[in-house]
């Protein structure tokens, strides 16, 4: 299997743009997640899906930011508009129902918004 | 709601130094307990989880790991650190959501 992979893996943009990035699970696995991570407030969990339907949304910034997974093997991370502080890490990553719960990380994808 | 509490934000070893990196949760329930490690420019790879059973775990590159469940905590543990082990080391929670919760985060450099 390839692991989770995430595209694009880095985004330069100009504040106000719209940003999308994107994530492909390990096939099999039911659960995804989003993270940020930055220095000053670390790894953060922002949305979670279970079978493409999102549990917790209540790491999500802002109204700016929306996730879907229109699929088993699709999921995005949109920000509309983008702002400079939205520059971060952000991480994909995804689980099966095996009772120890383990996450794999994708690359992730550097975000910056200038 | 379950939290991560990570000691030391940088540790500084030389090498063949044996390393402790203390990690501390708090959450009443059962609990999956795990140490990802980032080497720089890189996403997290797992190094270790607890999930039952032997509450001393082996994870790779000579990695282990000890669940103290009276003192709610997951210490990581080398006996021997390498250069190549310099990586920010996470320890991460899970309760009864699948929801994974982060520590801050502890940078290990090794001096050659």
């Amino acid at each position: 299997d390839a692991g989770v992979i995430q595209s694009p893996r880095h985004e330069v943009t100009e504040m106000g743009q719209e940003v999308t990035l994107r994530c492909k699970p390990i096939s099999g696995h039911d659960y995804l997640f989003w993270y940020r991570q930055t220095m000053m407030r670390g790894l953060e969990l922002l949305i979670y899906f279970n079978n493409n339907v999102p549990i917790d949304d209540s790491g999500m910034p802002e109204d700016r930011f929306s996730a879907k997974m229109p699929n088993a093997s699709f999921s995005t991370l949109k920000i509309q508009p983008s702002e400079p502080r939205d520059s971060a890490v952000y991480f994909c990553a995804s689980s099966d129902k095996t009772e120890s719960n383990e996450q794999f990380f994708g690359p992730g994808t550097r975000l910056t918004v200038l | 709601a379950q939290s991560v509490s990570q000691h030391n934000h940088h540790v500084i070893l030389s090498e063949a130094a044996s390393l402790e990196l203390g990690c501390n949760y708090s959450y009443g329930g059962t609990v999956n307990l795990f140490w990802y490690v980032q080497y720089p420019g890189q996403h997290l790879q797992l190094l270790l989880k607890y999930f039952s059973g032997d509450p001393l775990v082996k994870g790779i590159k000579g990695f282990e790991a000890e669940f103290i469940k009276s003192k709610f905590s997951f210490n990581l543990r080398k006996p021997s650190v390498q250069w190549s082990d310099t990586a920010e080391y996470f320890c991460a929670v899970i309760g009864s959501a699948r929801q994974l919760t982060f520590g801050s985060g502890t940078q290990l450099t090794v001096l050659p």
